[in-house]
């Protein structure tokens, strides 16, 4: 079983701290994405990896960077975390698609408050 | 921007209905629809998905149709149970966008013994 592992399950924070948010898979997947979940917006790519020292930006990068060092391992940086950064951080990951289609495989998530 | 609209937010059936979701597209170059399911403190899992050049798939009690013509796709759950309780997305993924997902909003189902 493909196993997507997030550091913590809740975090809090304080406004202008900077945030670390790790993540490590066990499928030596290329893909790894960030997302944040949020009521009613459903999930929101936040920036993703094709593979160690490459990243993308998603929808809202904006507040947020990435660090891919290694194939495993996929950590999301706030460089000052403010309050409207309060949510559900979701990491996944998944195969290239290829000739088939490779689902995302998610962790159970981070529940990050900023106060 | 790429968006999917899912509908409704949130759901309540009773148990033994039929649970309905809709999904709309808007960019013709998705080629793959997924739908994800996730329980309370855990993530997403996928469910079931499609691609376009079929109409219908179906998985046990959970079906897949899909209206391409309408850029359209719907998820239908069965027999609804208690089980079932849970958040569903849709979403949709486009062919040169590598495996980047676009997700719906997301519907809260809530399956009432």
């Amino acid at each position: 079983d493909v196993k997507v592992t997030q550091s913590s399950r809740y975090l809090v924070k304080r406004t202008g701290e900077k945030v670390f948010l790790e993540c490590v898979q066990d499928m030596d997947h290329e893909n790894m994405f960030w997302y944040r979940q949020d009521p009613g917006l459903g999930l929101r790519l936040i920036y993703f990896s094709y593979d160690v020292k490459m990243k993308e930006k998603g929808d809202i990068p904006e507040g947020y960077s990435v660090s891919r060092e290694k194939k495993e391992r996929f950590s999301l940086i706030l460089e000052s975390a403010s309050t409207n950064q309060t949510s559900m951080y979701l990491c996944a990951s998944s195969l290239l698609p290829g000739e088939s289609n490779q689902p995302q495989h998610f962790g159970d998530g981070t529940r990050l408050s900023i106060l | 921007q790429q968006q999917v609209k899912q509908s409704p937010q949130s759901l309540i059936v009773q148990k033994g209905g039929i649970s309905i979701i809709n999904c709309a597209y808007e960019n013709t170059a998705f080629d793959y629809f997924p739908w994800y399911q996730q329980f309370p403190g855990k993530g997403p899992a996928l469910l079931i998905a499609i691609r376009p050049d079929v109409s219908e798939k179906k998985e046990g009690r959970f079906t897949i149709s899909f209206n391409k013509s309408a850029k359209q796709f719907s998820l239908h759950i069965m027999d609804s149970q208690p089980g079932d309780s849970a958040t569903y997305f849709c979403a949709s993924r486009s062919y040169n966008q590598g495996g980047k997902l676009i997700f719906g909003q997301g519907t809260e189902l809530s399956v009432k013994p």
